[in-house]
């Protein structure tokens, strides 16, 4: 079971090069998430989507991009990085959205640094 | 979503029952109680939530103080494993963005 997966584990870019970041779910959850979580620090929201078709913004959204691919898949972009954006990303998913349901499902997360 | 209040640090001998606390004075009739940590170098893991009652899991059990303004996470015995950072979370019912503090490093000493 493999649950929530991201690629790639570890990238470096040099400022101004863009990434997509991928993250893939096999649980048949309804919304996505992506954070981020800088050195010491607790986690960020950046984006989510309730369903399919749906993203809306979280804490921390400029500079980045989502694309909901499908039920599936959930990519976030970098257009232009930036040393700021160095960081752990986590993606996760969870059966419905708020609170009612049980916890989010993390992926092992995609470390960045921008260079 | 209302704010938390946790101890930076904790520490606990192996095999000894840990309780985590966790103030949130201002939480609302609809704010659920989550629990997540996060070990070394992984993704936040869930742990636990409720929003009145007592809750038990396998993993642990949540006490909510009866005028829910505080929360007690409850791991019976301490094993090596369960050295993390451990996060409180108040969640309203329909609420999307979880947002995580700082959150309690627990350290076990065997």
């Amino acid at each position: 079971n493999a649950g929530v997966t991201q690629t790639p584990k570890f990238q470096v870019l040099k400022t101004g090069q863009s990434m997509t970041l991928q993250c893939a779910q096999d649980m048949n959850h309804n919304s996505m998430y992506w954070y981020r979580q800088d050195p010491g620090m607790g986690l960020r929201l950046i984006y989510y989507s309730a369903s399919e078709g749906t993203t809306d913004k979280g804490e921390v959204p400029n500079g980045y991009n989502v694309s909901r691919l499908n039920k599936r898949e959930f990519s976030l972009r970098l257009e232009s990085a930036a040393p700021s954006q160095t960081s752990v990303y986590f993606c996760a998913s969870s059966e419905i959205q708020g609170a009612l349901g049980v916890g989010y499902t993390f992926g092992s997360g995609t470390r960045l640094t921008v260079v | 979503d209302a704010k938390t209040t946790q101890p930076n640090s904790m520490e606990s001998n192996e095999e000894e029952p840990v309780h985590l606390p966790c103030n949130h004075s201002t939480i609302s009739g609809t704010d659920y109680i989550h629990w997540y940590r996060q070990l070394p170098s992984q993704g936040p893991e869930y742990v636990i939530h409720g929003l009145t009652s007592n809750v038990n899991n396998r993993m642990a059990s949540l006490a909510i103080a009866e005028d829910r303004k505080s929360s007690t996470l409850i791991l019976h015995r301490a094993t090596l494993r369960d050295a993390a950072v451990y996060y409180c979370i108040l969640r309203e019912k329909y609420n999307n963005d979880m947002r995580f503090g700082a959150g309690t490093r627990l350290t076990v000493k065997p």
